[in-house]
């Protein structure tokens, strides 16, 4: 299966601050999601993104399929943007797995 | 309510012991998975459904065995509890993996201790 590496694996951040995270895949992935996790455990889909750009308000996601990484930009960083950032990717000829990455855990102080 | 719910949220069993965890999605989803979630190892994937009666071995498989009887249903069970598989399980469901309207959504998670 696929190998899915994030980095880097930890990020403290000033209010205000923008971060790059980034995610690098073993292999070009068809499917590729980010994902936040809240310091409650809760498990929020951020973006779908196997190729392209996308922004959704403060954060956007790059992902360049031909050399298999992708980068979750957070700008203008709030405490709410604490937690943990996770990528996962799939091949359409592996079926489901959908594989993620060891995250990324974002710290962002006031 | 829409949505994906597991259950229980929180499980307390002894070692040797069977114990399953349930998973009940209200989309019609095709896709089902389950996760563990450990520290340090990120979410790991145990098994995935494509469709009602479809089911594959994820990454760390051993020691679980699902079943897929209804599109709704995921029950992911331990056949008997280890201590290794204390852990927080997350099941979740997407339309399709392969268009960009399906993202994937999980439950709020089972957190497991076996004693």
């Amino acid at each position: 299966g696929i190998q899915v590496e994030q980095s880097p694996p930890d990020l403290i951040l000033q209010e205000g601050a923008n971060s790059t995270l980034r995610c690098n895949f073993s292999d070009s992935v068809n499917n590729l999601q980010w994902f936040h996790q809240n310091p409650w455990g809760q498990l929020i889909n951020l973006f779908y993104i196997p190729s392209g750009t996308k922004q959704n308000g403060r954060l956007s996601a790059t992902t360049v399929a031909t050399e298999r990484y992708s980068l979750l930009y957070i700008s203008s960083s709030q405490t709410t943007d604490s937690g943990v950032y996770f990528c996962a990717g799939a091949l359409y000829n592996q079926g489901g797995k959908l594989i993620f990455g060891q995250g990324t855990e974002l710290s962002v102080k006031p | 309510d829409a949505g994906i719910t597991q259950s229980p949220r929180y499980k307390i069993t002894e070692t040797g012991r069977q114990v399953t965890l349930m998973c009940h999605q209200t989309w019609s989803h095709s896709y089902m998975f389950w996760y563990r979630q450990d520290l340090g190892h990120g979410l790991r994937l145990i098994y995935y459904s494509a469709a009602a009666d479809i089911t594959d071995k994820g990454e760390v498989p051993d020691g679980y065995v699902v079943s897929r009887s209804k599109t709704e249903n995921f029950p992911l069970t331990l056949e008997s509890a280890t201590r290794s598989q204390t852990s927080v399980y997350f099941c979740a469901s997407s339309e399709s993996l392969w268009s960009s309207g399906s993202p994937l959504h999980f439950g709020n998670g089972t957190r497991l201790t076996v004693t």
